[in-house]
């Protein structure tokens, strides 16, 4: 069982919006702004898309936004587009001597 | 352009030892923190190891405390994961990734990864 929570799947449509949860406790997620979420397309490694709750590195598309409140983070894809099917992961620092905890992954699909 | 390349890995007996490399380019790798974060087939990502610019600090998951140890070389732009003691549960695709530190206290964010390497522990 993955330390950070988030549902197994999500789907929408071709230009639809979604949102990826991610929860977590006070130790981790709520505790500091150092949750970071990555896109995984199969067969392929991890791409960062966000950091620092809400940062968005350079080349990754405005469409991805972060947030947080509380104990959980999200991830919002925009104007969705088939590119976007793949995997995601939400990550945050923990105090705890795990040092970093990954959430379990949702797998988005693009009807 | 920045690169990252792992190898060193394959199949390995349970109790047996692994050394994984991964060889970066195209940026100045001494002043980076960096990781390795492992993923278990068909499994969500792990994160493994950290080590600072320098070398000086290591960071280990409890999981694998003990048994593993991070080095680089940066003479040789060159990031290092020894396996010692190896199980059946360590089987995965290891990535080695740049990362930022929080306050020295352990790893952020994962930015970029290597394409990874398989290592499978049966026997």
């Amino acid at each position: 069982q993955s330390a950070l929570t988030q549902p197994a799947s999500v789907s929408g449509s071709p230009g639809q919006s979604i949102t990826i949860s991610c929860t977590g406790t006070t130790s981790d997620v709520g505790g500091y702004n150092y949750v970071s979420w990555y896109q995984q397309h199969p067969g392929k490694a991890p791409k960062l898309m966000i950091y620092d709750v809400s940062d968005r590195p350079s080349g990754v598309s405005s469409r991805f936004s972060g947030s947080k409140s509380g104990n959980t983070a999200s991830l919002t894809i925009s104007g969705l587009q088939a590119e976007d099917e793949a995997d995601y992961y939400c990550s945050s620092y923990t105090s705890s001597s795990t040092l970093v905890v990954f959430g379990g992954g949702t797998k988005l699909t693009v009807l | 352009e920045v690169q990252l390349l792992e190898s060193g890995g394959g199949l390995v007996q349970p109790g047996g030892s692994l050394r994984l490399s991964c060889a970066a380019s195209g940026f100045i790798f001494s002043t980076f923190a960096m990781s390795w974060v492992r993923q278990a087939p068909g499994k969500g990502l792990e994160w493994v190891s950290a080590i600072s610019p320098s070398g000086g600090s290591t960071y280990y998951a409890d999981s694998v405390k003990g048994r593993f140890t991070i080095s680089r070389d940066n003479s040789k732009n060159t990031l290092y994961l020894q396996m010692n003691s190896l199980r059946a549960e360590d089987t995965a695709v290891y990535y080695c990734a740049t990362s930022t530190m929080v306050r020295g206290k352990g790893p952020n964010w994962f930015d970029p990864w290597g394409q990874g390497t398989l290592v499978t522990v049966s026997s």
